[in-house]
């Protein structure tokens, strides 16, 4: 079975561009989670999405969106890049079952550079 | 709220040498427990889990048992090899948040 796919691996941009990342999860996952990794704040929570319906969102600004299709595949969206933006971007996907608390599985990350 | 608190690294050992990574949490309910790892360049991988209280996960030499009355999940090796340098993450499932909250990672090297 194939792994978490994230596209681009690698991405430069500049000040007040704006970017789309994007994961394809485990076939038959329907929770994808993004996750935020830099050096200083360590893993941080940016949404969950299940079926197409964000479920939770972490504490970022509005600049940071999310979707998810009806294939569990998942976007998100970066608008207006701030320096602070560079970072690993990490998607998640998960299998949901009844009791919950279910093992992620993780892509290679998406590494963003804001010139 | 759900948190995760892991030791601070970098820890350095020679091969062969013995490990422990220390974890407690703050969970209400009764939460799954991870371990996970991540090589360098690549994104997380589960190493070991574990789901109610005194259940232990083991993978790859690597142990941890979740411990209720102390709150601790402890990652634990007997003997490092060279090739178990990355980074460890504890952490926790939290089922009503969707999410998986994790501590800060431990940097693990492993001296030849």
């Amino acid at each position: 079975k194939a792994g978490v796919t994230q596209t681009p691996r690698y991405l430069i941009k500049t000040r007040g561009q704006q970017v789309t990342l994007s994961c394809s999860p485990i076939s038959g996952h329907r929770s994808v989670s993004w996750y935020q990794q830099t050096p200083g704040q360590g893993l941080q929570f940016l949404f969950e999405y299940f079926s197409e319906t964000q479920r939770n969102k972490g504490n970022f600004p509005g600049r940071f969106s999310g979707r998810q299709f009806s294939n569990s595949r998942s976007e998100m969206n970066v608008s207006t890049l701030e320096l602070g933006d560079s970072a690993l971007y990490l998607c998640a996907s998960s299998l949901v079952t009844r009791g919950g608390n279910n093992e992620q599985f993780f892509g290679p990350g998406t590494r963003l550079t804001v010139l | 709220g759900n948190s995760v608190t892991q030791m601070e690294g970098p820890v350095t050992l020679s091969e062969e040498a013995f490990l422990t990574i220390n974890c407690t949490y703050t969970a209400t309910g009764y939460p799954s427990l991870f371990w996970y790892v991540q090589y360098p360049g690549e994104g997380l991988q589960l190493l070991l889990k574990a789901t109610k209280a005194d259940d232990k996960g083991s993978n790859k030499g690597f142990e941890a048992t979740y411990r209720k009355e102390t709150t601790s999940f402890h990652l634990e090796k007997g003997s490092v090899q060279v090739s178990d340098s990355a980074v460890y993450f504890c952490a926790l499932g939290d089922t009503g948040g969707f999410k998986t909250i994790f501590g800060a990672g431990t940097r693990l090297f492993v001296k030849a």
